[in-house]
């Protein structure tokens, strides 16, 4: 069935360090939305992409809509230990704008 | 890998019947699923948490009377929407999560879309 591919699924960086997630579709996505999910809680909407090569900035957060609208990531800059969590990529089935696919989730874990 | 469905799928019912959602971790026990509500080329919106064996906790500003949760087994929690109207069409999604060794997962589900005539 359609996927939303998401990588990788771990990742350990130092604190300071920068981080990138990234989610790959093969075929077009109409938006992407990205969540945050800290340990022990739920996700939480970070925000939604929908135009081609969008890039959009949260504090050191930065976002990117590829050219083709079937790619998208995620980058933090100098990590900080709050940016401990799960962050997950999500778009609509390509065919049915009633549901919405996840990615399997990037997990970031932070060393001291 | 883990896998976790929803029944039904889509669902069209009348004003005022209730609806039932089904939520299932297919290959792992879940003591606590989440229910989402997502409105069109909206964000998910956390509806309750979902705790086996107990009451589930609802978010702020989500009625508990109407939209009752019953996570009765370690692989079963189930919505039921109240009396509908056609106020409450929408996509709800749950997940269910998986306590690791290396932290807990979530997996969600592929979805319900409720319309309410």
């Amino acid at each position: 069935g359609q996927q939303v591919m998401q990588i990788p699924q771990y990742q350990h960086v130092q604190e300071g360090e920068d981080f990138t997630t990234y989610c790959n579709s093969s075929t077009t996505l109409s938006n992407i939305q990205w969540y945050k999910q800290r340990p022990g809680g739920h996700p939480v909407f970070l925000i939604q992409l929908v135009k081609s090569g969008e890039v959009k900035k949260q504090k050191r957060l930065t976002f990117q809509f590829g050219e083709a609208k079937k790619n998208s990531s995620l980058h933090i800059t100098a990590t900080q230990t709050t940016d401990v969590g799960t962050y997950f990529c999500a778009a609509p089935h390509p065919n049915r704008d009633d549901k919405i696919i996840f990615g399997k989730g990037t997990r970031l874990h932070i060393l001291p | 890998g883990a896998v976790v469905s929803q029944h039904p799928s889509r669902v069209i019912c009348k004003s005022g019947t209730s609806v039932k959602i089904e939520c299932r971790s297919l290959d792992f026990q879940a003591t606590t699923m989440f229910w989402y509500r997502q409105f069109p080329k909206k964000s998910l919106m956390l509806m309750a948490t979902s705790n086996e064996g107990s009451k589930a906790t609802y978010e702020q500003g989500v009625e508990k009377d109407k939209f009752l949760i019953n996570h009765a087994s370690l692989t079963l929690s189930t919505l039921t929407v109240t009396s509908a109207h056609p106020e409450d069409s929408s996509f709800y999604i749950c997940s269910a999560e998986r306590l690791g060794l290396v932290g807990d997962t979530q997996y969600f589900g592929p979805g319900t879309r409720l319309t309410v005539l």
